[in-house]
C-alpha cells in the first residue's frame, strides 16, 4: 500500500502560470482534502470532497479549483498562480474521521 | 478565541524523559481527536486517533482525552531523539467532513 501520494514534490512557477497538483490514494477512502501549510498559519483547508464527483470549498478556496473524477484521485488546480500561493500543499484522505496525509508538494511562485 | 489552542514550544527534554503535549479546545461538539507527528519537510503522520474520554495507549504513546474539561494530551514515554518533531493535535465532528480543526503544533526536541 502506497497510502497517499502527491505529484509533483516540488515546483517553481512564474506569476500567472497554471498548474495541477495530483493526489492519489489506494485505501478506498471516500473523503479527500487539500490543505496548505504556511509558517505561523498552520494547516488550512482549501477544498474537500466527500465522494467521487463531489467537491466543496474549505476555509481558503480562492484562486484554486478541484476535481474528483475518480474516487482515488483528487486534483488541485491553480489557474493563474500568484506569489501568495507559495506554500506547501498537503493532500489527505479519510475513511470517516481520521485523516492520512501525503508527503506534500512545495510550490514557489515567483 | 481560537477553537483549538496548542502551546507552540519549542519544548526541549533529555532522552528518556516523559513528554507531555497538550491541547485545549472550546467547541464541545468535537467528537474525535487525533495526534499527528510531522518531521521537517514531511507530511503529518497519524499517531493516535480516539473518540472517547479516557486513555488510549500504543507502545510508548498514550493519548488522553477529557471531554468535560475540553483538554487532550499526548504522553511519550522513554523519549528518543527520533521523537524530535512537531506534534499537531486535531479534532473533528462526524456530522461535518470539513469541521476538522488542527492545532498550530508543538515543536519537540529530545536531547541525546
Amino acid at each position: 500500500n502506497a497510502g497517499v501520494t502527491q505529484t509533483p514534490k516540488f515546483r517553481v512557477l512564474k506569476t500567472g502560470q497554471s498548474m495541477t497538483l495530483l493526489c492519489a490514494q489506494d485505501m478506498n477512502h471516500e473523503y479527500m482534502y487539500w490543505y496548505r501549510q504556511d509558517p505561523g498559519m498552520g494547516l488550512r483547508l482549501i477544498h474537500y470532497s466527500v465522494g467521487e464527483g463531489t467537491t466543496a470549498k474549505g476555509e481558503v478556496p480562492d484562486g484554486y479549483n478541484v476535481s474528483r473524477l475518480k474516487k482515488q484521485n483528487f486534483l488541485l488546480g491553480l489557474e493563474s498562480a500568484a506569489p501568495s500561493q507559495t506554500s506547501v500543499y498537503f493532500c489527505a484522505s479519510s475513511p470517516y474521521g481520521e485523516q492520512y496525509f501525503g508527503p506534500g508538494t512545495r510550490l514557489t511562485v515567483t | 478565541q481560537k477553537e483549538v489552542e496548542q502551546d507552540p514550544g519549542p519544548l526541549s527534554v533529555p532522552e528518556g524523559a516523559i513528554v507531555s503535549l497538550n491541547c485545549t479546545y472550546s467547541n464541545s461538539a468535537f467528537q474525535y481527536f487525533m495526534w499527528y507527528r510531522q518531521y521537517s519537510r514531511k507530511g503529518p503522520e497519524l499517531l493516535m486517533y480516539t473518540y472517547s474520554s479516557g486513555n488510549k495507549e500504543d507502545g510508548r504513546f498514550t493519548a488522553q482525552v477529557d471531554k468535560s474539561s475540553k483538554y487532550i494530551s499526548l504522553f511519550i514515554r522513554d523519549s528518543q531523539p527520533s521523537d524530535s518533531a512537531t506534534y499537531l493535535c486535531a479534532m473533528g465532528q462526524y456530522s461535518s467532513a470539513s469541521k476538522i480543526i488542527f492545532g498550530s503544533g508543538t515543536r519537540l526536541s529530545i536531547r541525546p
